[in-house]
């Protein structure tokens, strides 16, 4: 057990590129879930995924945003035309049944010049 | 809907001496509380959860937290602060809306310092 893994760990971008963010969760784990992490702030959940299915979005998740989890293991965060607001650590992680713990990963700190 | 509200967005506490970080909470239904900690650049790591058993937490680290209903607060306790405590503490409720969704709802975060 390695424990969720995401990649990159750092992105700089500039404003109006695409960004695409992966997260690997923990081996097994069913639910899989992205937050937001502005500075000074505490997460915000953005999705989650029980398997393949995306079953909430938050309405933080503006239609620029979109994820997936195609096979119900990995996950991808994609960002398209990137905004200096969406400045951010992004932040996955998975849980093993509904109630059970979650697991973060280190983050993906984004940086949009 | 569930909440969290952490007094005290920063804390400085001497080495060896008590460690006091204040959560209150708001839900509809008995609730599941957590406090993470984060280090700098790095994501959450679980210190501990309450999930209706036992009021008394125990943690990683020597960290503890007890549950009061009657005050709606999940305050985190631990008695001699080490250098390496220094570092943001989030305290959390999970949304056991109808939904199901299980997303954690943070508060603010508390910045723990550590003087020598």
């Amino acid at each position: 057990d390695t424990g969720v893994s995401q990649d990159p760990r750092h992105k700089i971008t500039k404003r109006g590129q695409n960004v695409t963010f992966r997260c690997d969760p923990i081996s097994e784990h069913n639910r899989l879930y992205w937050y937001r992490q502005t500075l000074g702030q505490g997460p915000e959940f953005l999705t989650y995924f029980q398997n393949e299915a995306q079953l909430e979005k938050s309405r933080l998740l503006s239609d620029r945003f979109s994820a997936e989890r195609p096979k119900g293991s990995f996950s991808t965060l994609e960002i398209q035309r990137t905004e200096q607001g969406d400045s951010a650590m992004y932040l996955c992680a998975s849980s093993l049944v509904a109630l059970d713990t979650q697991y973060f990963g280190p983050g993906t700190r984004l940086t949009v010049l | 809907a569930q909440s969290v509200t952490q007094l005290g967005s920063h804390v400085s506490v001497s080495e060896g001496a008590l460690v006091l970080l204040r959560c209150n909470y708001s839900s509809s239904v008995p609730p599941y509380l957590f406090w993470y900690v984060q280090y700098p650049n790095q994501g959450l790591q679980l210190l501990l959860k309450y999930t209706s058993a036992a009021t008394l937490v125990k943690g990683i680290n020597g960290f503890e937290a007890e549950f009061k209903k009657s005050e709606t607060s999940f305050h985190l306790t631990k008695p001699s602060a080490h250098m390496s405590d220094a570092a943001e503490y989030f305290c959390a409720v999970s949304d056991l809306g109808g939904g199901a969704t299980n997303k954690l709802i943070f508060g603010t975060g508390t910045l723990l310092a550590v003087q020598p």
